[in-house]
């Protein structure tokens, strides 16, 4: 069965400083993989998607993750950190591009200090 | 282009009591999922309709809940009666027909409070 591991809960960083989420996840074949960012009183947003091919995928508002097989792993990564990433973040798996078919991991809440 | 939307975006109600949330997807879109997220844990599928038909209730926890869209457009989903364990919060996500660059286009959600 697919599973996704965030282990991170809360994670704090100075605006500015360097960013990464650590996303892991189990599936016994080549997964999707996504993250989604909820924003205070937003719905869930598609920030990027691996599907194939280049392992090191570009995303909206400056993000980008690396897919690496070795370690099952889709960290995100944003080097320098607004104020206004303060959010919410999700890892996302699936065996297609289907939503009812997706495994979401249970989030991380990112801070932003001044 | 208007997004998903989500009514109402807060409901707080007694156990044993009915509630109704609604989803309006984005116009055109034959695609539309219902997601729960409980106690701030993983997001988990509910169900899938295509047009107005059910392709997946896989993930319907029991029969206190019930998902309707009628004529393919608006959909709701009726918790009778609620539990305290219903409480979270529910997400409605919609998208096109078709798999190649499918997005998903996702509510705010509506926060439940079980008392």
């Amino acid at each position: 069965a697919q599973s996704v591991t965030q282990p991170d809960i809360h994670i704090t960083v100075s605006e500015g400083a360097s960013l990464e989420l650590r996303c892991n996840y189990s599936y016994g074949a080549t997964p999707y993989l996504f993250w989604y960012v909820q924003s205070p009183g937003q719905g869930l947003q598609l920030l990027l998607k691996y599907f194939s091919g280049d392992t090191l995928v570009q995303g909206i508002k400056g993000f980008e993750a690396e897919f690496k097989r070795s370690q099952s792993s889709f960290n995100l990564r944003k080097p320098s950190v607004h104020w206004s990433d303060a959010a919410e973040y999700f890892c996302a798996v699936g065996r297609d591009n289907y939503g009812q078919n997706f495994v979401f991991g249970p989030g991380t809440r990112l801070s932003v200090l001044p | 282009e208007a997004g998903v939307t989500q009514f109402p975006s807060h409901s707080v109600i007694e156990k044993g009591q009915t509630v109704t949330l609604r989803c309006d997807p984005i116009s055109g879109h034959d695609n539309l999922y219902w997601y729960r997220r409980v106690m701030g844990k993983e997001i988990k599928f509910l169900l899938h309709f295509v047009k107005e038909s059910k392709q997946d209730e896989s993930g319907m926890p029991n029969n206190r809940f019930l998902a309707e869209r009628t004529g393919g457009t608006y959909s709701t989903l009726k918790v009778q009666p609620a539990e305290l364990e219903d409480s979270g919060v529910y997400f409605c996500a919609s998208s096109q027909q078709g798999r190649t660059n499918e997005k998903l286009f996702f509510g705010s959600g509506t926060q439940l409070s079980v008392l």
